[in-house]
């Protein structure tokens, strides 16, 4: 198993570019997720999913998208990438209670 | 609303010395778990342990105990028997809504432990 594997692992973006950043887990969990961590501060959650075709917002979802149309995959979308995006974005699954974390694609947006 | 608490930025333990990391949280919602996670300096998160709310005892994995204190809303993490792999970072989260791995989790700002030879 490869667990949760996330690309890229370091990006940088201009303002107002856009990019989507790749999430897959091989362990057919149903419920998915994506944080951001900014410099010295927890995780924040952007998104979630409980199932393919089912997402919901966290706690800091604007100017980032989601889509969940296979159980493996849960791509993040950046439109107008913005100085405030650059931060290290971490991707989870879970099927029970311990979440499974891929190991971060770390954005600078310029 | 959620919300979770970490007061400590910064701890100091000897090596071979427990240490409690604190945590406190609010939530409305009779049903959610609470988690440790750590982020050594290589940047992943690692599971330590979970406490759902209707369990009666405390949570142990190995070297962690989660004592938990449901009354006063506080989750602190004990660490015995400290070694010098356990310096990184470590995250108190909780997850409302049940017990089925889902849902929103909210994680606190974190605890920098650093354990002395």
């Amino acid at each position: 198993n490869a667990g949760v594997t996330q690309t890229p692992k370091f990006r940088i973006l201009k303002i107002g570019q856009s990019m989507t950043l790749q999430c897959a887990q091989d362990m057919n969990h149903n419920y998915m997720y994506w944080y951001r961590q900014d410099p010295g501060m927890g995780l924040k959650l952007i998104y979630y999913s409980v199932g393919a075709g089912i997402t919901d917002k966290g706690e800091v979802p604007n100017g980032y998208n989601v889509s969940r149309s296979t159980t493996e995959d849960f791509p993040l979308r950046l439109e107008l990438a913005a100085p405030s995006q650059t931060s290290v974005y971490f991707c989870a699954s879970s099927y029970d209670n311990e979440q499974f974390f891929g190991p971060g694609t770390r954005l600078t947006v310029l | 609303a959620q919300k979770i608490t970490q007061t400590q930025p910064g701890m100091f333990v000897q090596e071979k010395e427990a240490v409690t990391l604190d945590c406190t949280y609010d939530t409305s919602d009779p049903s959610y778990g609470l988690f440790w996670y750590k982020q050594p300096s290589s940047g992943e998160m690692i599971f330590l342990i979970y406490q759902g709310s209707y369990d009666q005892q405390n949570a142990t994995e190995g070297r962690y105990s989660l004592n938990f204190q449901k009354a006063r809303k506080s989750a602190n993490l004990v660490i015995s028997a400290s070694q010098l792999g356990d310096s990184a970072m470590y995250f108190c989260a909780m997850r409302e809504g049940g017990n089925t791995g889902g849902f929103k989790t909210i994680f606190g700002a974190g605890t920098r432990l650093f354990v002395k030879a």
